[in-house]
């Protein structure tokens, strides 16, 4: 592994279905964060983790959630999926989640609700 | 909500051009990040510039930031067809709850023609 892996690559999913998106780094970073990007829409914060055993919500948090149990991983999951959730979705990481910091992406998950 | 607001949204030139993209922004940052997202890929960093700095260099980029017209652009000289990508600025600040967060415009699709 190096840097940032996600899985799925894509994904087709019901409406109503459960969906945990994977996010593994091996960089011993501190903070992750997860992001949708969307047409024309740009960018938007999901969820953010500053160190192992915290998160926070970001710009767009209503029907997701994450969990940081160790350094290396940030699972998101989708309770249940909605149409509007469909969207391409990064997975971040940066150093300790100071002012200075470069953010490294993942290359994202592609998913779609129907 | 969106803090950074490229322009414009795309462009499109001649490879040897010089490309210049426009990022206007609305309230005090720490500092101002560009990205590179080639199509279906992730975001990767480009150049980081503090609110103290009125330019930067890396290679063939050039990046200005006026702090005072909140404003900042960024140049590609010289491009190359494989410059041909999505870029979006960043303005970083810290959240109400203490946490530092990037904040992503909507990005300028830039095409260089060979």
């Amino acid at each position: 592994i190096a840097g940032i892996t996600q899985a799925p690559t894509s994904q087709i999913l019901a409406a109503g279905r459960r969906m945990t998106l994977r996010c593994t780094q091996d960089m011993r970073h501190n903070a992750m964060y997860w992001y949708r990007q969307d047409l024309g829409l740009g960018l938007r914060l999901i969820h953010y983790s500053n160190t192992a055993g915290t998160t926070g919500k970001g710009e767009v948090p209503d029907g997701y959630s994450v969990s940081r149990a160790n350094t290396d991983d940030f699972p998101l999951t989708l309770a249940s999926a909605v149409p509007s959730q469909t969207s391409v979705y990064f997975c971040a990481s940066s150093l300790t989640g100071g002012y200075q910091e470069t953010q490294y992406f993942g290359p994202g998950t592609r998913l779609l609700v129907l | 909500s969106q803090q950074g607001e490229e322009d414009p949204q795309a462009l499109s030139i001649q490879e040897g051009e010089n490309a210049t993209m426009n990022c206007s922004y609305k309230t005090s940052i720490n500092n101002l990040q560009w990205y590179r997202q080639n199509s279906g890929r992730g975001l990767v960093h480009l150049i980081l510039i503090r609110s103290n700095e009125r330019e930067k260099h890396s290679g063939r980029l050039r990046v200005t930031l006026d702090t005072s017209k909140k404003s900042s652009s960024l140049l590609i000289t010289a491009s190359r067809a494989a410059d041909t990508a999505s870029y979006f600025c960043a303005t970083g600040s810290y959240s109400g709850a203490g946490s530092y967060q990037l904040t992503f415009g909507k990005g300028t699709k830039l095409s260089v023609i060979p």
